[in-house]
């Protein structure tokens, strides 16, 4: 089946603008992750969405982060006023029942100049 | 709080050589481990997991891992290395109570010789 998808696979912006990042996890999966990856490191976690609960929002680096959720479906990462240090890449990550491993998207490459 | 180290940035193993990637944890009551693989340029794909049972658990493209909760370890093996193995490997590691959010490592770069 389809796995998961993210769109755009590359960003380049301008700093200071706001940047939009979206994410198709699989189908019928509740649990939803973004993470982010700088060059040549591990993973970061940035939010968790667990169906129709509160996410847990505690990795978001700052107020200019933030992410939304429709449902069980589509997740939306924005970026606002981004700065030079938002360069990474971005991936997506959507587990079904039992929450054991995560299937991830392809990532969004963003480059902020 | 959860923790995974992966002591050795790189690994370097000739291609027919066994192969080990190292992996330690520290989490709160009984773990999930988890190991995934990241090609160039690509999301990461999920290898094996160990949840309970067997601690030596067999995954994708020949890998296995073995719990071992003296030593709070989840190395990754193979028998035998081929070249298309050489990627970023990532070891993950929750509790089975509490927290859905994995800690991930470092993660550690095998390089398969010919």
């Amino acid at each position: 089946g389809a796995g998961v998808s993210q769109s755009p696979s590359n960003k380049v912006t301008e700093k200071g603008k706001d940047v939009e990042l979206r994410c198709d996890p699989i189908s019928g999966h509740t649990a939803l992750y973004w993470y982010r990856q700088r060059l040549g490191q591990g993973l970061e976690f940035l939010i968790y969405f667990q169906g129709n609960s509160a996410p847990d929002k505690s990795g978001l680096p700052s107020d200019r982060f933030s992410a939304e959720r429709t449902g069980e479906s589509v997740s939306t990462l924005t970026i606002q006023r981004t700065q030079q240090e938002d360069s990474a890449v971005y991936l997506c990550a959507s587990s079904g029942a039992g929450y054991y491993e995560q299937y991830f998207g392809p990532g969004t490459r963003l480059t902020v100049t | 709080a959860q923790s995974v180290a992966q002591p050795e940035d790189q690994v370097n193993v000739a291609e027919g050589n066994p192969l080990t990637v190292k992996c330690t944890y520290s989490v709160s009551g009984n773990p999930y481990l988890f190991w995934y693989v990241q090609y160039p340029n690509r999301g990461l794909q999920f290898l094996l997991k160990y949840i309970t049972g067997d601690n030596l658990v067999k995954g994708s493209y020949g890998f296995e891992a073995e719990f071992n909760k003296s030593q709070t370890s989840f190395h990754l093996k193979k028998p035998s290395a081929l070249v298309s193995d050489s990627a970023l490997y990532f070891c993950a590691v929750r509790p089975s109570g509490g927290s859905y959010i994995p800690t991930f490592g470092r993660g550690t770069s095998l390089i398969v010789h010919p």
